[in-house]
């Protein structure tokens, strides 16, 4: 089976940084997905890694270390608008998406 | 413009009716997918589809069923055997199911509350 672990809430000020941590045990791993989804809304794909490191996107960067079963969304220069849930995802060996239960994100001015 | 469709945003049903909601995707995407989401969970797979006239069950496929006649459509019908079927409904679509790569595109889901 699939465990896919993420904080339930966190919150910050706008302007500041904040990471979003996931931790997961798969059989097997072909990559690994955040994606950001507003209340009542579609996800909307953010990231993806598949080999370890940081991908950087915008404000917008991700991490993965598949030796740990680890992974982080780190947004910078937050934004109101930023606040959301933040859905990581991960790819086992069935090639089919497993969701975590999502952080949601709460940006105060 | 390319993208996934479903309709209504908003379903309103008794309890003991069936009730299908609608997907379709211009994408020409392979793999479909549909999800429940409840309040505080994540999304959680209900059915996936390969390729036309193949299914196959995920993690919480009782009470619901799908088809899948046509690359462009994957229809979810909630039957009356769904023990609690209020929740926001998702479909999803991917190039294949196969590639690493691949990333899912989210249609924008209805809610559907059983009266």
């Amino acid at each position: 089976g699939q465990n896919i672990d993420q904080p339930t809430e966190m919150t910050a000020t706008e302007g500041a940084i904040v990471q979003i941590n996931c931790t997961y045990q798969t059989s097997g791993f072909n990559g690994l997905f955040w994606y950001q989804q507003h209340a009542g809304e579609a996800p909307t794909f953010l990231s993806y890694n598949v080999l370890d490191g940081l991908e950087e996107k915008g404000r917008f960067s991700s991490f993965l270390s598949r030796s740990k079963g680890y992974s982080y969304l780190l947004l910078k220069e937050l934004q109101m608008k930023d606040s959301a849930s933040y859905l990581c995802a991960v790819k086992g060996g069935s090639y089919i998406p497993t969701f975590g239960r999502g952080t949601s994100l709460i940006v105060h001015p | 413009d390319g993208g996934i469709t479903q309709s209504p945003k908003y379903l309103f049903r008794k309890e003991g009716q069936n009730v299908t909601l609608s997907c379709e995707q211009n994408l020409n995407h392979d793999a479909m997918y549909w999800y429940r989401q409840d309040p505080g969970q994540g999304l959680r797979l209900i059915y996936y589809s390969q390729i036309v006239n193949d299914f196959q069950k995920g993690d919480i496929a009782e009470g619901y069923s799908v088809s899948r006649e046509k690359k462009e459509s994957f229809p979810l019908t909630v039957t009356s055997a769904q023990k609690n079927p209020t929740a926001f409904y998702l479909c999803a679509s991917s190039s294949r199911t196969s590639r690493s790569t691949d990333t899912q595109y989210f249609g924008p889901g209805t809610r559907l509350t059983v009266l």
